[in-house]
């Protein structure tokens, strides 16, 4: 079974400043896709950035990267330009490439402070 | 247009009780899933229905859950006899395409809080 671990149970941030925010999963599969989701305080749970892992380039939107090392099956988001509306919890997800009827594997979760 | 949506918002249940959780999807969605939430955790996966058909229950954690979508579009989320361990936020998600696009992105309601006394 995949596992996905997210060993920052918070951080936090300047405002306008970068942030790192870490994520390693486990699968024995070569073909699969990753997601960033995330989730304010009592809202909807929403897509940030996805990253196909046959593709070498690294996901971007806007002020939001990816870090995407497959050996290493490492996949770290980077939030550049810090706002306070990026305040929230932030959750990495896997999902294998080949279909199949199972949902998406979440770690724990990163609680992103952004300090004015 | 409308996101997902979820009733009730919030649920409190006397232990023992049976409880029953909405979520109506994106209009055209295909693809439908119940995930379930406990405090300071991610999303658990509970199960998957491609339009009416539930192809895959693997995560329902007992016999006491059950979930249907009937006509492809609204879906219920039952567990009877609650316990305390029943406590959680219940998210459900929608997304365009079927169970051969995992690419696709899942659209999620905002949850429903269920509280087991």
């Amino acid at each position: 079974a995949q596992t996905v671990t997210q060993s920052q149970p918070e951080m936090s941030v300047q405002e306008a400043e970068t942030v790192t925010l870490s994520c390693t999963y486990d699968t024995s599969e070569s073909d699969y896709y990753l997601f960033w989701y995330k989730q304010p305080p009592s809202r909807q749970m929403i897509l940030v950035i996805r990253q196909e892992a046959y593709k070498q380039q690294n996901a971007t939107e806007n002020r939001f990267s990816v870090n995407f090392q497959k050996a290493a099956k490492s996949f770290s988001l980077k939030i550049s330009d810090s706002q306070l509306g990026d305040a929230a919890m932030y959750f990495c997800a896997y999902r294998d490439s080949g279909g199949g009827a199972d949902g998406l594997t979440f770690g724990k979760g990163t609680h992103l402070i952004i300090q004015p | 247009g409308a996101g997902v949506s979820q009733s009730p918002r919030y649920k409190v249940a006397k232990r023992g009780q049976d409880v029953a959780l909405r979520c109506d999807p994106i209009s055209g969605h295909v693809s439908l899933f119940w995930y379930q939430q406990a405090l300071g955790q991610g999303p658990e996966f509970l199960t998957y229905f491609q339009n009416e058909a539930q192809l895959d229950k693997s995560g329902l954690p007992s016999d006491r859950f059950f979930a249907e979508r009937p006509e492809g579009s609204v879906s219920t989320l039952k567990i009877q006899r609650t316990q305390q361990e029943d406590s959680a936020v219940y998210l459900c998600a929608s997304s365009l395409g079927g169970f051969s696009q995992p690419y696709n992105e899942q659209f999620f309601g905002p949850g429903t809080r269920l509280t087991v006394l």
